[in-house]
């Protein structure tokens, strides 16, 4: 079956940064994408990658090895405000639906 | 610009009652998507129209669930004979091409 998968949890120190990974298997891939998403607040898209590398874009690093259905969200410089859910996202679209499928979600703390 | 636009924010049914949901896109976006999101199954897509037209409803279930797109500027999600499993945050998003969505603050339904 089809499936994004993300660590629940992670923390890390103000000041430093986050490695946030997200693997997947879907049956066809167009695309990835994050967001970031705040207790009882809306997904906030961050980024979207669909060729191999690394996509930087300031606070916001993205990288994408699309061989091994795995991605990373690089936070440099955190921050506290950082602290929230980051959502990975997959468009697998073989039929050309742009239909998201969704991990669970990572949580990071970001401590003082 | 207001965002996507859900009404009501929280809406609270009777066990068998029916449940509509109403959707206000972002102006000149051509898609809308309907998502629902619960903490044991994170964001699930239920589906999706491009320009007006129903696209992929492939996450709906087909039973007691309907989405309907009357015109531009808004999107309705029905739920017909509600159970308690339906109890959830539903999130309605648009987009102009597929990749940056935007998500409203959602509907969080409970059925009682």
């Amino acid at each position: 079956g089809q499936g994004v998968e993300q660590p629940a949890k992670l923390m890390s120190v103000e000041g430093t940064f986050a490695r946030v990974n997200c693997t997947y298997s879907t049956s066809g891939f167009n695309g990835l994408s994050w967001y970031q998403q705040r207790e009882g607040q809306a997904p906030v898209f961050l980024s979207y990658v669909v060729l191999d590398g690394l996509k930087d874009s300031g606070h916001f690093s993205t990288f994408l090895s699309r061989s091994n259905g795995y991605s990373y969200l690089l936070l440099t410089e955190l921050q506290i405000k950082d602290s929230a859910s980051y959502l990975c996202a997959v468009r697998p679209s073989s039929s050309g639906s742009w239909q998201l499928i969704f991990g669970s979600g990572t949580q990071l703390t970001v401590m003082p | 610009n207001a965002g996507v636009i859900q009404t009501p924010r929280h809406k609270v049914t009777g066990k068998g009652q029916e449940a509509t949901l109403w959707c206000e896109p972002i102006s000149g976006h051509s898609a809308v998507f309907w998502y629902r999101q619960t903490i044991v199954q994170g964001l699930e897509f239920l589906t999706y129209f491009r320009n007006q037209a129903p696209i992929d409803d492939s996450g709906m279930p087909k039973e007691r669930f309907s989405a309907q797109m009357p015109n531009q500027s808004h999107s309705t999600l029905k739920i017909q004979s509600t159970q308690p499993q339906d109890s959830a945050v539903y999130l309605c998003a648009s987009s102009f091409q597929g990749i940056e969505v935007f998500f409203g603050k959602g509907t969080r339904l409970t059925v009682v």
